[in-house]
């Protein structure tokens, strides 16, 4: 346990859905990340949080909207996916920006 | 733009060490990081080191850091069948006005043969 958890474990969803993944941490940290991990790359940064207001955005695409309403909560808004989105989708948090990060169990989405 | 490599997959003997190694680009790394993955698991943060620091010890860890040559290598001593795991190497270089997240390897799949 990692004081990080990620709701849900696994997702599947149609191109023509909407859903949410929602990620929580409980170790009272002000940085909140998104990341995605694809099969053979490595670990893409999509978004980081800073005391609730995004600090960069790696020119995610706009079909993928991220949300923090507190420092302990961070969604990611799931909107007209491609089957290549299919990934594990990442959640971490630190105690501040670009201290060590704990990570989340993570969201295995398929997209079809 | 900043890179980091690693082999794909190492296999040792159970009781054997497993030495993991890593090479980045950016020479103004602050931080360098070993997390590990566990099938169906997200990432666990294993170890890390300053990019002041040459060695590092953590039980049956050791990481050696050549900042000369930006090499990175994280020893695992007595390897056990619960060390099976991708190996991630990570690197951040948070100056306060930078990129925040960290730029990871691929990872390496450690096999352990019995």
């Amino acid at each position: 346990e990692t004081g990080v958890t990620q709701t849900p474990r696994h997702l599947v969803m149609g191109m023509t859905n909407k859903k949410s993944l929602k990620c929580e941490q409980h170790l009272g940290h002000n940085a909140m990340y998104w990341y995605k991990q694809s099969a053979k790359k490595p670990l893409e940064l999509m978004f980081v949080y800073s005391l609730e207001e995004r600090v960069e955005n790696n020119s995610v695409p706009s079909r993928f909207s991220p949300e923090c309403p507190n420092s302990s909560h961070l969604f990611l808004h799931l909107h007209t996916l491609q089957p290549e989105d299919s990934a594990l989708y990442l959640c971490a948090s630190s105690q501040e920006r670009g201290g060590e990060q704990f990570f989340g169990p993570g969201t295995r989405l398929t997209v079809l | 733009g900043e890179d980091v490599e690693q082999s794909l997959f190492l296999s040792v003997r159970e009781g054997d060490s497993s030495v993991i190694n890593c090479t980045y680009t950016d020479s103004s790394s602050t931080y360098l990081y070993w997390y590990k993955q566990e099938p169906g698991a997200g990432l666990q943060l294993l170890t890390y080191i300053f990019s002041n620091m040459d060695m590092k010890q953590d039980q049956r860890l050791t990481v050696l850091l050549n900042k000369k040559d930006k090499h990175l290598s994280l020893r695992i001593a007595d390897t056990q069948t619960g060390d099976s795991a991708i190996y991630f190497c990570a690197e951040s270089n948070f100056s306060g006005g930078g990129a925040d997240g960290l730029t990871f390897g691929k990872g390496t799949h450690l096999i352990i043969q019995p």
